[in-house]
Order: C-alpha cells, then sequence, then structure tokens
C-alpha cells in the first residue's frame, strides 16, 4: 500500500536552514505522471502549497518562497527532500508530503510533522 | 498566481441537512480543481478531483460540480462525521493554491 513518512527537526532556530525529508513506499517517482509535493499549515491556519517535484525531475515552487526552498529526490531512496533557507518563526507550520498521480488530486499523504521556529 | 476564494468561510448546519460550499479562481482553471476534507490534527482527505470526479472509497453523498472559474462541492445529506473544515485547490497552473477554507460546524 502507499505509505509517505515525513521527517525531520522538531525546532529550528531563526536563519538557520530546514531540511525534511520524505520517505515513501508502494509507488515509484519513476512511473510517468508520478508527483510528490510539499505542502504546510501553520497553526490554525490555511493549507499552502510550497513545491512539486515529478517523474522527470520537473520542479515547481510557489511564487512566494521560490527563493527559499528546493526540493530534490532520491529515487533509489524513495526520499524527496525539502530545503528552505533563513527560518523565521512565521515558518512554524505542520509539514506534509504528498502523492499525486497525472491529473488527479493529492491522493496520499503523510501525517505531516511540526516545525517549530524559536526566534 | 491563481487566487482561489472559498466561501462560506464558515458553515453552520444540522445532520441530514445539504450543504454547499463554493470556491472562485482569480482566472480559469479550467476543471484542475480538487477537493480536500481536514479534520483536526490529520492530514487532508481527497475527496474530489478534476472538479467532479469522485475519489475512490469516497461516500456518494459528496459531489463536485463547475468549471472555469466557479466551482462547488455539495454534501447532499450532512452526516456526523462530515463535520471538518473542506478545502479547494487548482493545479491548472505551475504554482499551486489552495483556497482559505470553509470549517462545517454542528448547527
Amino acid at each position: 500500500q502507499v505509505t509517505l513518512r515525513e521527517s525531520g527537526p522538531a525546532l529550528v532556530k531563526r536563519t538557520q536552514t530546514l531540511t525534511l525529508t520524505c520517505t515513501f513506499s508502494g509507488f515509484s517517482l519513476r512511473s510517468s505522471g508520478m508527483c510528490v509535493s510539499w505542502i504546510r499549515q501553520p497553526p490554525g491556519k490555511a493549507l499552502e502549497w510550497l513545491a512539486l517535484i515529478d517523474w522527470d525531475e520537473d520542479k515547481y515552487y510557489s511564487t512566494s518562497l521560490r527563493t527559499r526552498i528546493t526540493i530534490s529526490k532520491d529515487t533509489s531512496k524513495n526520499q524527496v527532500v525539502l530545503t528552505m533557507t533563513n527560518m523565521d518563526p512565521v515558518d512554524t507550520a505542520t509539514y506534509y508530503c504528498a502523492r499525486r498521480y497525472s491529473a488527479n488530486g493529492f491522493d496520499y499523504w503523510g501525517q505531516g510533522t511540526l516545525v517549530t521556529v524559536s526566534s | 498566481d491563481i487566487q482561489m476564494t472559498q466561501s462560506p468561510s464558515t458553515l453552520s448546519a444540522s445532520v441530514g441537512d445539504r450543504v454547499t460550499i463554493t470556491c472562485r479562481a482569480s482566472e480559469s482553471i479550467t476543471n484542475y480543481l480538487a477537493w480536500y476534507q481536514q479534520k483536526p490534527g490529520k492530514a487532508p482527505r481527497l475527496l474530489i478531483y478534476k472538479a467532479s470526479y469522485l475519489q475512490s472509497g469516497v461516500p456518494s453523498r459528496f459531489s463536485g460540480s463547475g468549471s472555469g472559474t466557479e466551482f462547488t462541492l455539495t454534501i447532499s445529506s450532512l452526516q456526523p462525521d462530515d463535520f471538518a473544515t473542506y478545502y479547494c485547490q487548482q493545479y491548472e497552473s505551475y504554482s499551486l493554491t489552495f483556497g482559505g477554507g470553509t470549517k462545517v460546524e454542528i448547527k
């Protein structure tokens, strides 16, 4: 079955760089049409899409965050990595990774990981 | 970026009610719209994709419609398990965006 799991630090300091890893199973990012995305949600607020990487290694970024984030994949390890530089307390959120296949929505999500940024 | 505006932001309803949530896009997204349900402390769950396609395993009381810039999510008969927050999301453009959410509360 398809699973995704986010991992990374629970606490980072202001100005540090955050690195999160999404480890998935049950599908391959080599398959045509397959994508993995990062999405975050500050406490009590709405979902915010961050970045997406597809099977062909094409990468897409949020317009407002593109200067700070990088998405990459290690297909052999079934992992997708998000790095976000210059973290600020406003970046405190639960960070999710999610899968999308072809023109469907995000059908599988990780449980999310809460990242707190201290000042 | 394409802006997604949901209305209402909060909705009070009773079990058995027919509920409609609207999502408007700032420009045409053809039918590249998905709807999600989220409960507190949980990841979102995909309900509808491509505006009107029901995700496998989702009850048939959920339906989606619309195209272009205006979309609706309808719950035909609200059940206790449906009290949650609902989000629309467009994926027409390379910069995906979510709506601000609609919280469905018990009346």
